[in-house]
């Protein structure tokens, strides 16, 4: 498609269940990111990967959270044992290299609304 | 740390007045600064950007310039629609770094 694709949009997860979100970039976007936005807030960098090297993970909050890329392409975000202070939203967001685009501006899909119950 | 600071909202006008958001920020080096918007119901959409001290960006009727002096990327519209009303987000990237740090945003509401 055109622009950034994620899913699903929304998910309602019990405490303690493990959720998995996915992220479709951009086609020939190698750069791939995570952010949360809780409600009310910016969004905050959670992970970043070019294209299947997950570069950065500075902003995972715990262990519980998971990023991955096997082929460069879709990402899942995944999230252990889930907990209320998860709920946000996840916002994914693709760009080109940077060496191809000085500022780098990123494309960001519509996010997938997490509410841990 | 980078870090991005912008107005509280909720800013409320009425139809075609002036606007102005102001977002300060702090860096290391000379970052890229952007503004993005976020309808309701909708993903964060790029509004402008500007890479370089004094560059001025400008979309839809928006402007924003760089001001390394201040360390200020103030948006500005000169008469604002129903239609603007939407969630502004400033945000910066570092010279060195890749990911994106935003201003908690600003609400902003049009009036008829």
């Amino acid at each position: 498609g055109a622009g950034v694709s994620q899913s699903p949009r929304y998910k309602v997860a019990k405490r303690g269940q493990d959720v998995a979100l996915r992220c479709d970039p951009i086609s020939g976007h190698v750069s791939l990111f995570w952010y949360q936005q809780a409600l009310g807030q910016g969004p905050e960098f959670l992970t970043y990967f070019q294209n299947e090297a997950q570069l950065d993970k500075s902003g995972l909050p715990s262990d519980r959270f998971f990023a991955e890329r096997p082929e460069g392409s879709v990402s899942t975000l995944k999230i252990q044992r889930t907990q209320q202070e998860d709920s946000a939203v996840y916002l994914c967001a693709s760009s080109l290299p940077r060496r191809l685009a000085a500022s780098g501006e990123q494309y960001f899909g519509p996010g997938t609304r997490l509410t841990v119950t | 740390g980078n870090s991005v600071t912008q107005m509280e909202g909720p800013v409320t006008l009425s139809e075609e007045a002036f606007l102005t958001i102001n977002c300060t920020y702090t860096a290391t080096g000379y970052p890229s600064l952007f503004w993005y918007v976020q309808y309701p119901g909708e993903g964060l959409q790029l509004l402008l950007k500007a890479t370089k001290a004094d560059d001025k960006g400008s979309n839809k009727g928006f402007e924003a310039t760089y001001r390394k002096e201040t360390t200020s990327f103030h948006l500005e519209k000169g008469s604002v629609q129903v239609s603007d009303s939407a969630v502004y987000f400033c945000a910066l990237r570092g010279p060195y770094g890749q990911n994106f740090v935003f201003g908690p945003g600003t609400r902003l509401s049009v009036l008829p």
